[in-house]
């Protein structure tokens, strides 16, 4: 059975960082591009980063290219996301996605974990 | 303002048929990029409904299915059910962005 386990969220001042972590298992992670989603409160999903299945690619939005830092660790089966400057509007729950192959070109979505919220606020 | 519009909200009796739409543009769903769903039940993650445009996973019944043209894409909901109660999201991949679009979701009321 695939899980993802998102964690490292909390409530952060502006300007301020985290690293986001997601433990996967039930699958063979290193065959598979993985993504961080987000949602803001009350709002609609967002796709944030995606990495391929070896690492060697990343992608990032516009909204935070620069700031956030995707990464995998694929000897602990393990996705990151360091988020840097933190804004208001970075709050959101923050959830990590499997995708159906290892590249991220055109990919969807099918397993996701349960999210982890970082809230930015002073 | 999503890249993929959707409409914020439909509603049906329980045993009809809904379809919820998702409209995007000739760098998106236009270009032959594939539209998939997901529905998200109130306080859960998001789940995959339809991928590839009208291909369900194992598990999710056929009551649920999609359709795509042009520079839009369709999910229908036949038989509704109390259960069906969600919010859903179309997503596909944007070519000027480089990145994955979602719609800015569709929230559906059983009545």
């Amino acid at each position: 059975e695939v899980q993802l386990l998102e964690s490292g969220g909390g409530l952060v001042q502006p300007g301020g960082s985290l690293r986001l972590s997601c433990a996967a298992s039930g699958f063979t992670f290193s065959y598979y591009a993985m993504s961080w989603v987000r949602q803001g409160p009350g709002k609609g999903l967002e796709w944030v980063s995606a990495i391929s299945g070896s690492g060697g690619s990343t992608y990032y939005a516009d909204s935070v290219e620069g700031r956030f830092t995707i990464s995998r660790d694929n000897s602990k089966n393990t996705l990151y996301l360091q988020i840097n400057n933190l804004r208001a509007e970075d709050t959101a729950v923050y959830y990590c996605a499997k995708g159906p192959w290892s590249g991220y070109y055109r990919a969807y979505f099918d397993y996701w974990g349960q999210g982890t919220l970082v809230t930015v606020s002073s | 303002q999503s890249v993929l519009t959707q409409p914020p909200s439909v509603s049906g009796a329980p045993g009809q048929r809904v379809t919820i739409s998702c409209t995007g543009s000739s760098s998106n769903i236009g270009a032959g990029y594939d539209v998939h769903w997901y529905q998200q039940l109130p306080g859960t993650a998001p789940k995959l409904l339809i991928y590839g445009n009208n291909n369900r996973p194992s598990g999710v019944p056929d009551r649920f299915s999609g359709s795509k043209s042009g520079t839009s894409a369709s999910l229908a909901i036949t038989g509704l059910q109390a259960e069906d109660e969600a919010d859903y999201y179309c997503q596909s991949y944007d070519s000027s962005l480089s990145g994955s679009v979602f719609g800015g979701g569709t929230q559906l009321t059983v009545l």
